[in-house]
């Protein structure tokens, strides 16, 4: 149990172009997800936390125009990079907490590629 | 301020036993986790502490001292498939969690 998926897992775009990255918890509800991002040999940072119905919580310095974040039900909350540039690129994970348990639970992470 | 130590790297012979510390110094305390990530990989959970004490599961323990701001992650029977980033995250009184840079396992023949 306690899966969690993104879509896609590897996206190649031209500079410029929006990004969308889907997050689904598909055998639990997740009232609260999480967007982190990892730079090549960095730590995860964390992005922004994201509660259903409700705005995203983003962390200092993480632009909340530039990434979208919906979290339209229980179980999927999106990721947009809009305008994206090639410092964009990253590896971006997206995690799922059980309502009421402690731990978090990671998708597989997508990989952006900005030409 | 918030700040989460752990080596960079060890090396270990596979078979052998490998301990990975950690220290922290947070706003508040609400429980430690230990994540393993292989290269390229997302993250998977192996062990989660709040009270002091050693939690054991299969080959891997985890220990914490809250007093003290330190855990450690045993890794025993080491196999070459424990290759991995090993990451320590504190979780604060505002259930944020902050994450170690990880330490880099490398396991030899």
């Amino acid at each position: 149990g306690a899966v969690v998926s993104q879509h896609p897992s590897w996206v190649i775009c031209k500079s410029g172009t929006s990004v969308k990255i889907e997050c689904r918890s598909l055998d639990f509800q997740a009232t609260t997800m999480f967007w982190y991002r990892q730079f090549p040999k960095q730590s995860l940072m964390l992005m922004a936390t994201s509660n259903e119905g409700s705005k995203a919580t983003y962390e200092q310095g993480v632009e909340k125009d530039k990434f979208l974040i919906n979290h339209a039900s229980l179980t999927l909350s999106t990721l947009t990079v809009t305008s994206a540039h090639p410092e964009d690129s990253s590896f971006y994970i997206c995690s799922a907490a059980i309502d009421g348990q402690e731990t978090q639970y990671f998708g597989p992470g997508t990989r952006l590629l900005v030409l | 301020g918030q700040n989460i130590d752990q080596p960079t790297e060890m090396t270990a012979t596979e078979g052998a036993i490998v301990q990975i510390n950690c220290t922290y110094q947070t706003s508040g305390f609400n429980g430690l986790f230990w994540y393993q990530q292989h290269a390229g990989e997302a993250p998977t959970f192996l062990s989660y502490n709040v009270l002091d004490g050693l939690e054991e599961k299969g080959r891997f323990s985890s220990f914490l001292s809250r007093s003290k701001g330190y855990s450690y992650l045993l890794l025993k029977e080491l196999q070459m498939k424990d290759s991995a980033s090993y990451l320590c995250a504190v979780r604060e009184s505002n259930y944020q969690l902050i994450w170690g840079a990880g330490t880099k396992l490398i396991i030899k023949p």
